[in-house]
């Protein structure tokens, strides 16, 4: 089956800096790949994905890249503030199941 | 619409004892799924449904039943609830798009402890 490697599990940086997220999945057939922020006590939301077909997506001050070749994609947050310390989730899909990695907390410092 | 809920929110059990977490959708999604989160960990799959009447095994099948009469329910029993089983369960659906992707909505989920 699928496996989601995802790194760093912890992250803290300071308010205004960048923020990267790395995962590397292992099945060559998945087709997407959904990046989830998870706040305490809540359920994990969909903040961006990417499709297969597609090496870059941006929204904002997130975008996520793909590297079908490598099996890897990357989050990255850039003018990081306070309200975005939370757990971040990568996960790879194909045909309606998905598997996650086992996050990162992120902790951004005013 | 409510999207996906989940019920009860919170459940304290004994060893032994079995309960059914319920889920239900509004948004007429075919797929349905049951995770488990622990500390420290991503969502595992325990088991999923593509369909009313339909049930497959996931990541984590063992000690969990499941079973989806109708489309909008899908059910998750423990028949002899194990301290191993303390987690936070959550139950998602989704639905293909036109290019065969399955966004995946979630429940608000369901925070187990067996003691």
């Amino acid at each position: 089956g699928e496996n989601v490697e995802q790194h760093p599990s912890t992250l803290s940086v300071q308010e205004g800096d960048s923020a990267v997220i790395k995962c590397t999945y292992s099945d060559s057939a998945s087709n997407y790949f959904p990046w989830y922020k998870q706040e305490l006590g809540k359920r994990p939301q969909l903040i961006i994905d990417i499709r297969s077909n597609v090496g870059e997506k941006k929204d904002q001050r997130i975008a996520v890249t793909l590297n079908k070749t490598a099996k890897h994609f990357s989050l990255h947050i850039t003018e990081t503030q306070p309200e975005d310390s939370a757990v971040y989730f990568c996960a790879a899909s194909r045909a309606g199941k998905s598997t996650f990695g086992d996050g990162t907390t992120l902790t951004v410092k005013p | 619409n409510a999207g996906v809920t989940q019920t009860p929110k919170f459940r304290v059990l004994k060893t032994g004892q079995s309960m059914t977490l319920l889920c239900a959708q509004d948004m007429n999604h075919e797929y349905m799924y049951w995770y488990r989160q622990d500390p420290g960990m991503g969502l595992r799959l325990i088991h999923y449904s593509v369909g009313e009447g339909t049930t497959a095994k996931g990541e984590v099948p063992d000690g969990y039943n499941v079973s989806r009469l109708k489309k909008q329910n899908f059910l998750l029993g423990l028949e002899s609830a194990a301290p191993s089983q303390t987690s936070v369960y959550f139950c998602a659906s989704s639905f293909p798009d036109r290019a065969l992707i399955y966004e995946q909505y979630f429940g608000p989920g369901t925070r187990l402890t067996v003691t």
